[in-house]
Protein backbone atom coordinates (compact mmCIF):
# COMPACT_ATOMS: atom_id res chain seq x y z
CA UNK A 1 0.00 0.00 0.00
CA UNK A 2 1.20 3.31 0.08
CA UNK A 3 3.80 4.67 2.32
CA UNK A 4 4.82 7.87 3.10
CA UNK A 5 8.24 8.65 5.37
CA UNK A 6 9.77 11.55 7.34
CA UNK A 7 12.20 11.84 9.92
CA UNK A 8 11.02 12.52 13.56
CA UNK A 9 12.89 15.08 14.56
CA UNK A 10 15.03 18.39 13.51
CA UNK A 11 17.00 20.98 15.24
CA UNK A 12 18.62 24.33 13.72
CA UNK A 13 19.59 27.20 14.62
CA UNK A 14 17.25 30.40 14.34
CA UNK A 15 18.34 32.24 11.12
CA UNK A 16 19.60 28.61 9.87
CA UNK A 17 17.93 27.05 6.70
CA UNK A 18 15.75 23.87 8.00
CA UNK A 19 15.39 21.19 5.72
CA UNK A 20 12.63 18.66 5.71
CA UNK A 21 12.69 15.11 3.62
CA UNK A 22 10.02 13.23 2.88
CA UNK A 23 9.64 9.92 0.75
CA UNK A 24 6.38 8.54 -0.17
CA UNK A 25 5.69 5.17 -2.30
CA UNK A 26 2.45 5.98 -4.24
CA UNK A 27 3.90 6.47 -7.88
CA UNK A 28 0.44 7.44 -8.62
CA UNK A 29 0.84 10.35 -6.13
CA UNK A 30 -0.67 13.54 -8.09
CA UNK A 31 -0.38 16.15 -5.44
CA UNK A 32 2.35 16.48 -2.63
CA UNK A 33 1.61 18.35 0.30
CA UNK A 34 3.13 19.81 2.97
CA UNK A 35 0.86 20.93 6.56
CA UNK A 36 2.19 22.65 9.35
CA UNK A 37 0.71 21.45 13.50
CA UNK A 38 1.26 24.09 16.02
CA UNK A 39 0.22 22.76 19.41
CA UNK A 40 -3.33 22.97 19.89
CA UNK A 41 -4.24 24.02 16.63
CA UNK A 42 -5.62 22.20 13.67
CA UNK A 43 -2.85 21.36 10.42
CA UNK A 44 -2.11 23.89 8.26
CA UNK A 45 -1.72 23.93 4.39
CA UNK A 46 1.87 25.61 4.06
CA UNK A 47 2.43 24.60 0.44
CA UNK A 48 1.70 21.81 -2.18
CA UNK A 49 3.10 20.90 -5.97
CA UNK A 50 1.81 18.98 -8.83
CA UNK A 51 3.63 15.61 -9.22
CA UNK A 52 4.64 17.36 -12.89
CA UNK A 53 6.67 20.52 -11.08
CA UNK A 54 10.48 19.76 -9.78
CA UNK A 55 9.89 23.08 -7.41
CA UNK A 56 7.88 25.31 -5.80
CA UNK A 57 8.85 28.57 -3.95
CA UNK A 58 6.62 30.58 -2.26
CA UNK A 59 8.69 33.37 0.55
CA UNK A 60 10.69 31.60 2.57
CA UNK A 61 9.43 27.89 1.22
CA UNK A 62 10.83 25.91 -1.31
CA UNK A 63 9.69 22.44 -2.22
CA UNK A 64 11.62 20.06 -4.29
CA UNK A 65 9.98 16.92 -6.03
CA UNK A 66 12.30 14.41 -7.06
CA UNK A 67 9.67 12.35 -8.89
CA UNK A 68 12.43 9.66 -10.19
CA UNK A 69 13.58 9.21 -6.68
CA UNK A 70 10.20 9.40 -5.00
CA UNK A 71 11.61 12.42 -2.62
CA UNK A 72 9.93 15.61 -1.53
CA UNK A 73 11.63 18.18 0.61
CA UNK A 74 10.65 21.58 2.31
CA UNK A 75 13.05 24.18 2.63
CA UNK A 76 12.46 26.56 5.11
CA UNK A 77 15.00 30.07 4.73
CA UNK A 78 15.87 31.78 7.84
CA UNK A 79 13.87 29.78 9.93
CA UNK A 80 12.26 31.53 13.24
CA UNK A 81 11.30 30.55 16.49
CA UNK A 82 7.80 30.40 15.32
CA UNK A 83 9.01 27.49 12.16
CA UNK A 84 9.13 25.44 15.60
CA UNK A 85 5.73 23.00 15.09
CA UNK A 86 5.09 19.78 13.74
CA UNK A 87 5.60 19.41 9.97
CA UNK A 88 3.51 16.90 7.78
CA UNK A 89 4.44 15.66 4.12
CA UNK A 90 0.81 14.06 2.31
CA UNK A 91 0.43 12.58 -0.92
CA UNK A 92 -2.63 12.09 -3.23
CA UNK A 93 -3.94 10.48 -6.21
CA UNK A 94 -5.61 12.34 -9.10
CA UNK A 95 -9.20 11.99 -8.50
CA UNK A 96 -9.98 11.36 -5.03
CA UNK A 97 -9.57 12.93 -1.84
CA UNK A 98 -7.57 11.11 0.56
CA UNK A 99 -4.40 12.18 1.74
CA UNK A 100 -1.43 9.93 3.09
CA UNK A 101 0.43 11.31 5.75
CA UNK A 102 4.15 10.65 6.67
CA UNK A 103 4.33 10.73 10.84
CA UNK A 104 5.37 14.14 11.06
CA UNK A 105 8.73 16.19 11.72
CA UNK A 106 8.89 18.16 14.90
CA UNK A 107 11.36 20.88 13.88
CA UNK A 108 12.35 22.78 16.90
CA UNK A 109 14.42 26.44 16.78
CA UNK A 110 16.63 27.21 18.90
CA UNK A 111 18.71 30.35 19.55
CA UNK B 1 -11.72 32.10 6.95
CA UNK B 2 -12.14 28.59 6.68
CA UNK B 3 -12.46 27.36 10.05
CA UNK B 4 -13.04 23.89 11.52
CA UNK B 5 -13.70 23.48 14.68
CA UNK B 6 -14.11 20.48 16.81
CA UNK B 7 -15.84 19.67 20.62
CA UNK B 8 -14.66 18.59 22.94
CA UNK B 9 -11.18 18.90 22.61
CA UNK B 10 -10.64 16.40 25.38
CA UNK B 11 -12.68 13.89 26.96
CA UNK B 12 -12.19 10.80 29.38
CA UNK B 13 -14.34 8.31 29.96
CA UNK B 14 -14.96 4.78 31.08
CA UNK B 15 -14.95 1.66 29.18
CA UNK B 16 -17.76 0.83 27.93
CA UNK B 17 -19.45 3.98 27.37
CA UNK B 18 -20.11 6.38 24.01
CA UNK B 19 -18.41 9.07 23.26
CA UNK B 20 -19.33 11.86 20.65
CA UNK B 21 -17.30 14.13 19.06
CA UNK B 22 -18.29 17.04 17.07
CA UNK B 23 -16.62 18.73 14.06
CA UNK B 24 -17.80 21.82 12.33
CA UNK B 25 -17.27 23.77 9.64
CA UNK B 26 -17.65 27.68 10.65
CA UNK B 27 -17.58 29.90 8.31
CA UNK B 28 -18.16 27.75 5.47
CA UNK B 29 -20.33 24.58 3.71
CA UNK B 30 -18.44 21.24 3.90
CA UNK B 31 -20.05 19.24 0.90
CA UNK B 32 -17.22 16.33 2.66
CA UNK B 33 -15.58 15.58 5.68
CA UNK B 34 -12.92 13.47 6.76
CA UNK B 35 -11.99 11.44 10.13
CA UNK B 36 -8.61 10.99 11.12
CA UNK B 37 -7.04 9.15 14.03
CA UNK B 38 -3.29 9.91 15.17
CA UNK B 39 -1.57 8.05 17.32
CA UNK B 40 1.94 9.42 19.40
CA UNK B 41 4.23 9.85 17.00
CA UNK B 42 2.09 8.32 14.32
CA UNK B 43 0.90 9.70 11.21
CA UNK B 44 -2.80 10.73 10.91
CA UNK B 45 -4.65 7.23 9.61
CA UNK B 46 -7.94 8.27 7.31
CA UNK B 47 -10.60 6.23 9.06
CA UNK B 48 -13.65 7.40 6.76
CA UNK B 49 -14.89 9.81 4.27
CA UNK B 50 -18.55 11.60 4.90
CA UNK B 51 -20.59 13.43 2.25
CA UNK B 52 -23.32 15.33 3.52
CA UNK B 53 -26.56 13.62 3.76
CA UNK B 54 -25.44 10.24 2.69
CA UNK B 55 -23.64 7.16 4.33
CA UNK B 56 -19.56 7.45 5.37
CA UNK B 57 -16.76 5.42 3.71
CA UNK B 58 -14.52 3.92 5.74
CA UNK B 59 -11.70 3.07 5.31
CA UNK B 60 -10.65 -0.93 5.57
CA UNK B 61 -10.48 -2.10 8.72
CA UNK B 62 -12.23 0.13 10.55
CA UNK B 63 -15.40 -1.06 12.53
CA UNK B 64 -18.28 0.95 11.08
CA UNK B 65 -20.49 0.04 13.79
CA UNK B 66 -17.59 0.75 16.38
CA UNK B 67 -17.48 4.58 14.71
CA UNK B 68 -20.75 5.70 14.22
CA UNK B 69 -20.15 8.95 11.28
CA UNK B 70 -23.17 11.65 11.17
CA UNK B 71 -22.96 14.38 8.89
CA UNK B 72 -26.42 15.59 9.10
CA UNK B 73 -25.54 19.23 7.49
CA UNK B 74 -23.59 21.21 5.31
CA UNK B 75 -21.44 21.99 8.74
CA UNK B 76 -21.58 19.19 11.10
CA UNK B 77 -20.60 15.57 11.47
CA UNK B 78 -20.31 13.69 14.66
CA UNK B 79 -17.59 10.68 15.68
CA UNK B 80 -19.57 8.41 18.19
CA UNK B 81 -16.92 5.90 19.61
CA UNK B 82 -19.65 3.21 21.00
CA UNK B 83 -18.88 0.97 23.81
CA UNK B 84 -15.24 2.79 23.91
CA UNK B 85 -12.28 0.64 25.11
CA UNK B 86 -8.58 1.59 26.32
CA UNK B 87 -7.43 1.12 22.59
CA UNK B 88 -10.02 3.26 21.37
CA UNK B 89 -7.80 6.13 23.38
CA UNK B 90 -6.28 8.45 20.87
CA UNK B 91 -6.26 12.14 19.09
CA UNK B 92 -8.88 12.14 16.51
CA UNK B 93 -9.16 14.96 13.84
CA UNK B 94 -11.35 15.87 11.52
CA UNK B 95 -11.28 17.69 8.60
CA UNK B 96 -13.48 19.45 5.80
CA UNK B 97 -13.84 20.08 2.31
CA UNK B 98 -15.79 22.57 0.84
CA UNK B 99 -15.85 21.18 -2.90
CA UNK B 100 -15.13 24.90 -4.13
CA UNK B 101 -11.78 25.92 -3.27
CA UNK B 102 -10.39 23.17 -4.91
CA UNK B 103 -9.88 19.89 -2.99
CA UNK B 104 -8.11 21.39 0.01
CA UNK B 105 -8.65 20.19 3.60
CA UNK B 106 -9.09 22.44 6.87
CA UNK B 107 -8.69 20.66 9.47
CA UNK B 108 -10.17 21.03 13.10
CA UNK B 109 -7.25 21.12 16.21
CA UNK B 110 -8.34 17.39 17.14
CA UNK B 111 -9.98 15.53 19.84
CA UNK B 112 -8.26 13.76 22.58
CA UNK B 113 -10.28 10.49 24.14
CA UNK B 114 -8.86 8.71 26.92
CA UNK B 115 -10.53 5.97 27.79
CA UNK B 116 -9.86 4.31 31.06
Amino acid sequence: GEDVEQSLFLSVREGDSSVINCTYTDSSSTYLYWYKQEPGAGLQLLTYIFSNMDMKQDQRLTVLLNKKDKHLSLRIADTQTGDSAIYFCAESSGGYNKLIFGAGTRLAVHP
Amino acid sequence: GAVVSQHPSWVICKSGTSVKIECRSLDFQATTMFWYRQFPKQSLMLMATSNEGSKATYEQGVEKDKFLINHASLTLSTLTVTSAHPEDSSFYICSAQTGVRGNEQFFGPGTRLTVL
